[in-house]
């Protein structure tokens, strides 16, 4: 049984820098063809995916967030943290973390974390 | 970036209707395509992926079609619990993309 669990701070102040954790059971992100997502989704609005990576520590990341963002792994903890730098009114939003499965080169979001909503306000 | 366009926005539906949702990639992706079902409060929960394989556990009412830059997701047969915001996802290449969703409400 896989699961993901987001946490982190609610609220940050903008220019800050957001850290989050994502601390999953079920699977090794040592295991080829395992990833881990990042994404996270305005009120109203579609998911957008931010970063990901992948069983092979390869990184990949959103190229409009590319410069802000890094993502990384602790394996003995089976935690992946996203680092968020410079954070703006407008990146308020909840945030999923979530388990990539790829198989033939095919890859999709099985298991999701539950969510956790992020506001940036003074 | 691949842009993903869904059709239509939003829909109402009864209880035992048929629906049909499009979705149309800017350049073609193979079947490198992934539906979503979220509902309120939810995380998005994965139905379809690689275009046409059902996950493990989503209902036979849902199915998924298509290759290239047009795709379709079809319900037979909603149920209540059905009502719910439906995304397609391309996984051809980085970065990964989502329409913008269809919200299927009752009629």
């Amino acid at each position: 049984q896989i699961t993901l669990k987001e946490s982190g701070p609610t609220l940050v102040k903008p220019t800050q820098t957001l850290t989050l954790t994502c601390t999953f059971s079920g699977f090794s992100l040592n295991s080829r063809g395992a990833g881990v997502a990042w994404l996270r989704q305005s009120p109203g609005k579609a998911p957008e995916w931010l970063t990901l990576l992948y069983w092979d520590d390869d990184e990949r990341y959103s190229p409009p967030l590319r410069g802000r963002l890094s993502i990384m792994k602790d394996s003995s903890k089976n935690q992946v943290v996203l680092r968020m730098t410079d954070m703006d009114p407008v990146d308020t939003a909840t945030y999923f973390c979530a388990h990539l499965i790829s198989g033939s080169g095919h890859e999709h979001f099985d298991y999701w974390g539950q969510g956790t909503l992020v506001s940036v306000s003074s | 970036d691949i842009q993903m366009t869904q059709s239509p926005s939003s829909l109402s539906a009864s209880v035992g209707d048929t629906v049909t949702i499009t979705c149309r990639a800017s350049q073609n992706i193979n079947k490198y395509l992934n539906w979503y079902q979220q509902r309120p409060g939810k995380a998005p929960n994965v139905l379809i992926y690689s275009a046409s394989t059902l996950q493990g556990g989503v209902p036979s009412r849902f199915s998924g079609s298509g290759s290239g830059t047009d795709f379709t997701l079809i319900i037979t047969s909603l149920q209540p619990e059905d009502f719910a915001t439906y995304y397609c996802q391309q996984s051809y290449k980085t970065p990964l993309t989502f329409g913008q969703g269809t919200k299927v409400e009752f009629k």
